[in-house]
Parts: structure tokens; sequence; C-alpha cells
């Protein structure tokens, strides 16, 4: 597609439900990243993917936290049982070279929103 | 890590030219420095990146010095739409540590009229 494209762009969660995040990248870039985004703050680096390989998750914060990129096109956030300070945007970039020191292209976010 | 400081909010008006200061003592030989410009309700959007000395594109320039442990980027009379924060990066665009990619708390540049 034209842009990376993220769904869906709000969701609400109970404490202890789990969530799935989309990402869709731009077609044929090798590689992908996922930020959490705080209100107020700079995005924060969760994980990264070149092609289907996770080559590094050291930024997710808890083993709730899990990520996944099967065929190394669509990648899927997930968090296991939601709790408050999970609330925030959930940004997906994808870039065509191996590094986030390239141009990364960024989709709208997903907002989380815990209650 | 190459960590970078910048101003936390800056103001200016219409028409004027506006200049955000990056500092990076600790940037590395194959460092490149990368701008990146975020509204409310979006992701961020690529602005410029460069090695040294000028680079100019339809949107900005950034001046890099020779020592390089700074960098500015300069928006040429800026309308309210420029009105945003602005986020200064630095990292090899050939090295494989995404991880090294820090954002920090950017620029909040509010322009008025």
């Amino acid at each position: 597609g034209a842009g990376v494209s993220q769904s869906p762009r709000y969701k609400v969660a109970k404490r202890g439900q789990d969530v799935a995040l989309r990402c869709d990248p731009i077609s044929g870039h090798v590689s992908l990243f996922w930020y959490q985004q705080a209100l107020g703050q700079g995005p924060e680096f969760l994980t990264y993917f070149q092609n289907e390989a996770q080559l590094d998750k050291s930024g997710l914060p808890s083993d709730r936290f899990f990520a996944e990129r099967p065929e190394g096109s669509v990648s899927t956030l997930k968090i296991q049982r939601t709790q408050q300070e999970d609330s925030a945007v959930y940004l997906c970039a994808s870039s065509v070279l191996s590094s986030g020191a390239n141009v990364l292209t960024f989709g709208a976010g997903s907002r989380l929103t815990v209650l | 890590l190459a960590k970078t400081t910048q101003p936390i909010s800056m103001d200016s008006y219409e028409g004027q030219e506006v200049n955000i200061t990056c500092s990076h003592n600790n940037i590395a030989t194959n460092d490149y420095i990368t701008w990146y410009q975020q509204f409310p309700s979006q992701g961020p959007r690529f602005i410029i990146q460069g090695y040294k000395t000028k680079v100019t594109n339809e949107v900005a320039s950034l001046f890099i010095p020779a020592d390089r442990k700074s960098s500015t980027l300069s928006l040429p009379r800026v309308s309210l739409s420029d009105t945003a924060v602005y986020y200064c990066l630095v990292g090899d665009p050939l090295g494989s540590s995404a991880s090294k990619i820090i954002f920090g708390s950017g620029t909040r540049l509010s322009i008025r009229p």
C-alpha cells in the first residue's frame, strides 16, 4: 500500500483482557518496528523485525507483550492481561533498509485505553 | 548510545524562520542525523537526514558543523501548520541495532499568528 496502515485506530479494553494490534507495512519494506508512545512523551522502542525474524525485542516491557511477523509482511502486537499502565499509542513503522536510523515511515498508531 | 538533547519547547510567529538545535556529543563516525515531525494523533513523519555540512529539501534545511556534535534544523517562513513536535535522532543507517535509535521527548514548536 501507499503507507503504513494500523488497526484498530482506537481500542478500549478492560483490565485483564487480551488485545491484538495489527500493522500493514509498506509493501517490500524489509524492516518493521513497534514503538510505544505515552502521552506527552516520545516514542519508545519495543521490538524490531527484519523480514520474519524478530531481531530485537529488548524494548518489550514484560512477557505479556508479544509480537510476530510470520510471513515477513503484516505484523501483530499482542498484549495479554492488559494493565492500566499499558494505555498508550502503539506505533508501527517500516523501512526499506535494516536499520532504524534509515528513514522510517510510521502509521497513525493504535491508541489503547485500558480501564 | 548516541543520546540527543533538544529544547523542550519553542515559540515563534508565522512568517519567521525557526531554528531548532540538537546536541549529540557522543555521535559515532557512521551515524547520520535524522529529524522527524509529529502532529497530534499521527505518527512521526520524516523531515530530513544528513551526515555533514548542509542538507536542504523542499521542507527544511539541516546544518551540521564540522565536529558533528550538534545540528540545527531550520524551518523557513513557518506557518501555523508547522506547530508540531520535532525529534532529532542519530544512528547508523546501515547498522543493525535498531534499539539504539532513541527518540527522546522532542521539541514542541508552537507557531502563533
